[in-house]
């Protein structure tokens, strides 16, 4: 059971570049959460998916963020023309059924330079 | 939306002693959870408790749902138990969702 996995661990994003985050799920679990996390600072909701649906997006950005969960492949968080301001942790969660215990990736660091 | 307040924000300990650290909540919830981010920044999560106690090994929770409160208690600290810890609660029609709050640093010295 390999846990939720995240990739990259660490990315490197030039001002005006895409960002592309992936998480995959532990396996049974259908439920997606995506949250990030300034430095020195708590976690804040994004999205929350089920396959092939958005449930919850009142947390993502309006413009430049999007987010997916296919029927088939991993969740993806995607940040158009990012801005310094992007640079945090991004972390997802997965759980089997909504209401239950999340499980979190180790998550993605993005630095814009 | 849910507001989630924690208590101390910050605390310090020598191994061994007990800590009881707290989670207030605005609103009712049926989904709380208690996380531990580590120094290396990973996420563990501690315990499922919308309600009620539960116990796993020296750390315990009490939520009291109807007092909109949630408890963890750690005892007989170690230093590994140092790292920041999260209390996050759902409720409503998108219950999975956690509104986190903004955490107690835990500090544990030998």
């Amino acid at each position: 059971n390999a846990g939720v996995m995240q990739n990259p661990r660490h990315l490197v994003r030039r001002r005006g570049q895409e960002a592309r985050l992936r998480c995959s799920p532990m396996k049974g679990h259908s439920h997606v959460y995506w949250y990030r996390q300034l430095p020195e600072e708590g976690l804040k909701f994004m999205v929350y998916l089920q396959k092939e649906n958005i449930i919850d997006e009142s947390g993502m950005p309006k413009e430049r963020f999007s987010a997916e969960f296919p029927k088939e492949g991993p969740s993806i968080l995607r940040i158009q023309q990012v801005v310094r301001g992007d640079s945090a942790a991004y972390f997802c969660a997965s759980s089997p059924r909504q209401g239950d215990g999340y499980t979190f990736g180790s998550g993605t660091r993005l630095t814009v330079v | 939306g849910i507001q989630v307040e924690q208590s101390p924000p910050d605390l310090i300990l020598q191994e061994g002693a007990n800590s009881t650290l707290r989670c207030n909540f605005s609103d009712s919830v049926n989904n709380l959870q208690w996380f531990h981010q580590n120094p290396w920044g990973q996420l563990i999560n501690l315990f499922y408790i919308p309600s009620g106690t539960k116990q796993n090994g020296r750390l315990s929770a009490t939520t009291v749902a109807t007092e909109r409160y949630s408890l963890l208690y750690i005892s007989s600290s170690q230093t590994t138990d140092s790292g920041v810890y999260f209390c996050g609660s759902g409720g409503g029609t998108s219950y999975g969702k956690l509104t986190f709050g903004q955490g107690t640093i835990l500090t544990v010295h030998p």
